[in-house]
């Protein structure tokens, strides 16, 4: 089973900030089978970025992903304050299917 | 627009059986697989099962293989979730999820339903 460890464990950053999320895999990630979710406080998960650095559909083009191998990335470019969120990542490359414990990003 | 509704959460005792459904819509639902994912109170996601979209293919999680058992009705446009032998380990919150790609990743969620496991 592949573990994804996020860090940091929370970000506080203001309104404008650029906010840098990690996505670390136990080993590489099959053709970079990797995505991304939002999920705000009380909803579901939304989809925000899979194969690594593709966008969802209307996911704003501040959010942007990167990396392979075992190593991956989300960048929210311009922080909002609706971006209160934690964040997971997830590999869907092997089975079974695993996500990221989480990373909290903070609206300061 | 894609809609897909949870129902079926409630409170059960351990040991007991509930069974979850999603119905969903605006889009062909007998052209794509569709998954389970869970998440308990205050913590993270965990995948639990998919289904392939002819309902040929089942994949599940250790943590449920041989209790619970995943079920679609194409005609239906229904998905399901049967749930035996329930421990308190299983409480959370219990979102259907529509799969994409290859391994599947999810592009659309429902809003979820809770399943409460105690006495």
């Amino acid at each position: 089973e592949i573990v994804l460890t996020q860090s940091p464990g929370t970000l506080s950053l203001s309104p404008g900030e650029r906010a840098t999320l990690s996505c670390r895999a136990s080993q590489s990630v099959s053709s970079n089978y990797l995505a991304w979710y939002q999920q705000k406080p009380g909803q579901a998960p939304r989809l925000l970025i899979y194969g690594a650095s593709s966008r969802a559909t209307g996911i704003p083009d501040r959010f942007s992903g990167s990396g392979s191998g075992t190593d991956f990335t989300l960048t929210i470019s311009r922080l909002e304050p609706e971006d209160l969120a934690v964040y997971y990542c997830q590999q869907y490359g092997s089975s079974p299917r695993t996500f990221g414990q989480g990373t909290k990003v903070e609206i300061k | 627009e894609v809609q897909l509704l949870d129902s079926g959460g409630g409170l059960v005792q351990p040991g007991g059986s509930l069974r979850l459904s999603c119905a969903a819509s605006g889009f062909t639902f007998s052209n794509y697989a569709m998954s389970w994912v869970r998440q308990a109170p205050g913590k993270g996601l965990e995948w639990i099962s998919t289904i392939d979209s002819s309902g040929g293919t089942i994949y599940y999680a250790d943590s449920v293989k041989g209790r619970f058992n995943i079920s679609r009705d194409n005609s239906k446009n229904t998905l399901s979730l049967h749930m035996n032998s329930l421990r308190a380990e299983d409480t959370a919150v219990y979102y259907c999820a529509k799969a994409r790609g290859y391994g599947y990743y999810f592009d659309y969620w429902g809003q979820g339903t809770l399943v409460t496991v105690s006495s």
